[in-house]
């Protein structure tokens, strides 16, 4: 049963248009949110997080929303650049120094130019 | 500054070969984990480290094993290598309340 679920495998926008990336988590406990951004033969990179005593966190073009009640967040990308085509992981855990997160399966972005 | 590395970073192996994947950090991290990355199925998590000479089991630890003798290194070992186990490894460090450095990756495949 996956704790973090994506579930939408890909998605494809415009140039200049907003990418809005979604995730939905099942275990209550979870209060720590990440994104993580991952190009081919490459690691998976941080982009921003989000602790569950917010409902929003914005870091440039990157703006991450988190709807507790829902068991929702989702990550907002305005606007979208060809560069940020690549699989975007969400991740949750519980608390910042979890031992452990569990990983979403992942959204593929394509951006056209 | 070399980050997370990981070795080797293509490997073909026979079904029942054995091999031990690498992974090294320079960052003094403490906390150390190896994870597959499977289509549809994200990251799962295979075993992890909390210190040196720590190991524990992650969602899907059967059929491998690990060490970490020195803490820089987090070594992955398949002793009978299996086809389901064809896969993308990824190793990660991190510290308390930070997030996580992966490695780029050991893409492997059994035969």
């Amino acid at each position: 049963d996956q704790q973090v679920k994506q579930n939408s495998p890909s998605l494809s926008v415009q140039e200049g248009r907003i990418s809005i990336l979604n995730c939905d988590y099942t275990n209550s406990m979870f209060d720590y949110f990440l994104w993580y951004k991952k190009y081919p033969a490459e690691g998976p990179t941080f982009l921003i997080s989000i602790s569950s005593i917010k409902d929003k966190n914005e870091d440039g073009r990157f703006t991450v929303f988190l709807n507790k009640s829902a068991k929702h967040l989702s990550l907002h990308i305005v606007p979208s650049q060809p560069g940020d085509s690549a699989v975007y992981f969400c991740a949750a855990s519980e608390g910042t120094g979890g031992f452990k997160t569990i990983f979403g399966a992942g959204t593929r972005l394509f951006v056209k130019a | 500054n070399a980050g997370v590395t990981q070795t080797p970073k293509f490997r073909v192996l026979k079904t029942g070969q054995s091999m031990t994947l690498l992974c090294a950090q320079d960052m003094n991290h403490e906390y150390m984990y190896w994870y597959r990355q499977d289509p549809g199925m994200g990251l799962r998590l295979i075993h992890y480290s909390v210190g040196e000479g720590t190991t524990a089991k992650g969602e899907v630890p059967d059929g491998y094993n690990v060490s970490r003798l020195k803490k820089q290194n987090f070594l992955l070992g398949l002793e009978s290598a299996a086809p389901s186990q064809t896969s993308v490894y990824f190793c990660a460090s991190r510290k308390a309340n930070y997030g996580y450095t992966f490695g780029s990756g050991t893409r492997l495949t059994v035969v």
